[in-house]
């Protein structure tokens, strides 16, 4: 069984610049959600993509964007970078769309936004 | 949305002592508590999770409470070892928003002492 990949595993980038990050889901899991997570805090929901489409969106502004492919990997995008998205991104992987509740996440990537 | 919150936000016991960490939410329809396992520069794992139409969950030394009434639900780890040190974060979710959205408390450091 594969488990949750993040990659890159670190990033620099500057104010104003976009980014992609990538993750590609536990074998046998159609499901991924993408989380944010601030130093010294819990990891909170961005979106959730299942059959390609996004299907829940937590309290994050629309230049965080996503895809789904049919291989069920996925893609982070956040445009207009500010020094506030500094954080680890967290990819976790499930089964069944908004059913399933166990979630897998990957190692995440650590953005650092300067 | 949701609110967790978690207490106490850093704990130390000694090496065979129990630990026990609290959460209360906010939400009455929160039906998944699942309680995740962050060691320092690695993933959240999952540890054990339970469900709203059930009051105790045990698997090994690690056993999850939950009060629905109080809404509240406890970690318990039962002989602490050393490798138990890590930041421990519990979670709930609610069927409106989706499974896979968990709102996740802010965390509590455990340090096991030799």
């Amino acid at each position: 069984e594969t488990g949750v990949t993040q990659s890159p595993t670190h990033l620099i980038k500057t104010r104003g610049q976009q980014v992609t990050l990538r993750c590609s889901s536990q074998s046998g899991h159609n499901t991924v959600s993408w989380y944010q997570q601030a130093l010294g805090q819990g990891p909170q929901f961005i979106f959730q993509y299942y059959r390609e489409e996004e299907n829940g969106r937590g309290n994050f502004p629309p230049r965080f964007s996503g895809l789904q492919f049919p291989n069920y990997s996925s893609e982070l995008n956040v445009n207009a970078l500010e020094l506030d998205d500094s954080a680890l991104y967290l990819c976790a992987s499930s089964f069944g769309g908004k059913r399933e509740g166990k979630l897998f996440f990957g190692s995440g990537t650590q953005l650092s936004v300067l | 949305g949701e609110n967790v919150e978690q207490h106490p936000s850093t704990l130390s016991v000694q090496e065979g002592d129990s630990a026990v960490i609290k959460c209360t939410y906010s939400d009455s329809a929160s039906n998944y508590f699942p309680w995740y396992k962050q060691e320092l520069g690695k993933r959240p794992q999952l540890i054990i999770d339970i469900r709203s139409n059930v009051g105790e969950k045990k698997d090994q030394r690690i056993a999850v409470t939950l009060n629905k009434t109080a809404k509240h639900f406890s970690l318990h780890i039962t002989e602490t070892q050393p490798e138990d040190s890590a930041v421990y974060f519990c979670a709930a979710t609610i069927p409106q928003t989706g499974a896979n959205n968990l709102f996740f408390g802010t965390g509590t450091r455990l340090t096991v002492i030799p």
